[in-house]
């Protein structure tokens, strides 16, 4: 039973640019989540997609949005990259249909030049 | 504004005693809390839960302690082992599990 992947798995941009980052969930989960994980710092929820909508969001400026396909996947997509953005981005499935447990990817290491 | 807080960023114990992680919210609204261990280069792997209506769950050398009226959590790791050795995560939800709002991480080392 394959967990939570995400690609890829580096990632070296410059200021300015546009980064998509993909997820895929753990088999049986219908629920994507996006975390940021700044060094030294724990995860902060970005935004959360159950159905292909957005369901909930954190404190995240708007260059940050987000896509669930029809079958569970989803994209988490940064415009205008800040250096600030430098982070690892962490991808965790859960199922409705469970406790709220969530189950996390091996993350994308984001570097912004 | 940080509304879990582990304000212990490291812990060194001995192979064999027992390990103790403190974590404190702020929040009375949350109803379920998560201990979460990172390796380096891999995701946060889930460890053990806790919902809001229990005081105590235990799961093989690995217990979590609830004090709501403290907004206190402890995940107590006996006897602690040297594969222990990671950073452990206090996360914090409502039981919609939407959101999940993190600590800032206590690494352990485990000493042989």
């Amino acid at each position: 039973d394959a967990g939570v992947t995400q690609s890829p798995t580096h990632l070296i941009k410059t200021r300015g640019q546009q980064v998509t980052l993909r997820c895929s969930p753990k088999s049986g989960h219908d629920t994507v989540s996006w975390y940021q994980q700044a060094l030294g710092q724990g995860p902060q929820f970005i935004f959360q997609y159950y159905e292909e909508e957005e369901r909930q969001r954190g404190n995240f400026p708007d260059r940050f949005s987000g896509h669930q396909f029809p079958n569970y996947s989803s994209e988490l997509n940064v415009n205008a990259l800040l250096l600030g953005d430098s982070a690892l981005y962490l991808c965790a499935s859960s199922s409705e249909t469970s406790a709220p447990k969530q189950f996390f990817g091996p993350g994308t290491r984001l570097t912004v030049l | 504004d940080q509304q879990v807080k582990q304000n212990s960023p490291s812990l060194s114990v001995q192979e064999g005693r027992i390990s103790i992680l403190n974590c404190d919210y702020t929040n009375s609204m949350f109803d379920y809390f998560l201990w979460y261990k990172k390796y380096p280069a891999e995701g946060p792997t889930f460890l053990i839960s806790i919902s809001s209506i229990k005081d105590k769950n235990e799961d093989g050398r690995f217990t979590v302690f609830l004090n709501k009226s403290a907004k206190h959590l402890s995940l107590h790791i006996v006897p602690s082992q040297p594969g222990d050795s990671a950073v452990y995560f206090c996360a914090a939800s409502h039981l919609t599990g939407n959101q999940f709002y993190f600590g800032t991480g206590t690494s352990l080392t485990v000493i042989p």
